[in-house]
């Protein structure tokens, strides 16, 4: 068990590029989550899927997000136009469905910093 | 829609004390709870979960308590290390079986010699 991994770990670009960042869930967890995490705040849910499935999405989510996760396995988001405010840690979880606990394990995160 | 609030941003303890955390919420009642630790930079760790039907949870130096009349969970670490020294999040469910999460923004621990 690798945990779930995140990448890149840092991303810096510049008002109006196209980011996307990667999450790997743990192998055998069928649900993923991304979320947003602001300096202060706590985490902020924006999507999740469970398998290939997305099955949900916040009003956070706005028509410049996109997220996929085509074979139910790995998961990519992706910000179009970035905005000074998208500047956040993005991070990912993933959970299995029927397991003894609904517990969500967290990757380390994305920073984007959008200058 | 829900709500969920951490008793405090900071909180300063001695070495040895217990630390008590506070997490409210109002306008739900969750199937559960969960106690996350997130230390700068990294994501949160996951603790403790502890369910409607529970009054009390315990993990070596961890407590957790859920009354759902109050509306109100707290997190205790007996026998406080500087090495528990962190940002703690409560979290709540709110989809069923979704197991969708809404955190709260975490009380900062600092826990000095």
């Amino acid at each position: 068990d690798t945990g779930v991994s995140q990448d890149p770990r840092h991303k810096i670009t510049k008002r109006g590029q196209n980011v996307t960042f990667r999450c790997d869930p743990i192998s055998e967890h069928n649900r993923l989550y991304w979320y947003r995490q602001t300096l202060g705040q706590g985490p902020e849910f924006l999507t999740y899927f469970q398998n290939e499935a997305q099955l949900e999405k916040s009003r956070l989510l706005s028509d410049r997000f996109s997220a996929e996760r085509p074979k139910g396995s790995f998961s990519t988001l992706e910000i179009q136009r970035t905005e000074q405010g998208d500047s956040a840690m993005y991070l990912c979880a993933s959970s299995l469905l029927g397991g003894d606990t609904d517990t969500q394990y967290f990757g380390p995160g994305t920073r984007l910093t959008v200058l | 829609s829900q709500k969920i609030e951490q008793n405090s941003e900071a909180l300063n303890i001695q070495e040895g004390k217990t630390a008590t955390l506070t997490c409210n919420y109002t306008n739900y009642s969750p199937a559960y709870l969960q106690w996350y630790r997130q230390d700068p930079g990294r994501g949160p760790v996951f603790l403790l979960l502890i369910r409607e039907n529970e009054k009390e949870k315990r993990k070596e130096r961890l407590k957790v308590t859920f009354d759902t009349t109050l509306k109100q969970s707290l997190f205790h670490i007996t026998a406080s290390q500087p090495a528990d020294s962190a940002t703690y999040l409560c979290a709540l469910e709110y989809g069923g079986s979704q197991g969708n999460l809404i955190f709260g923004k975490g009380t900062k621990l600092s826990v000095k010699p």
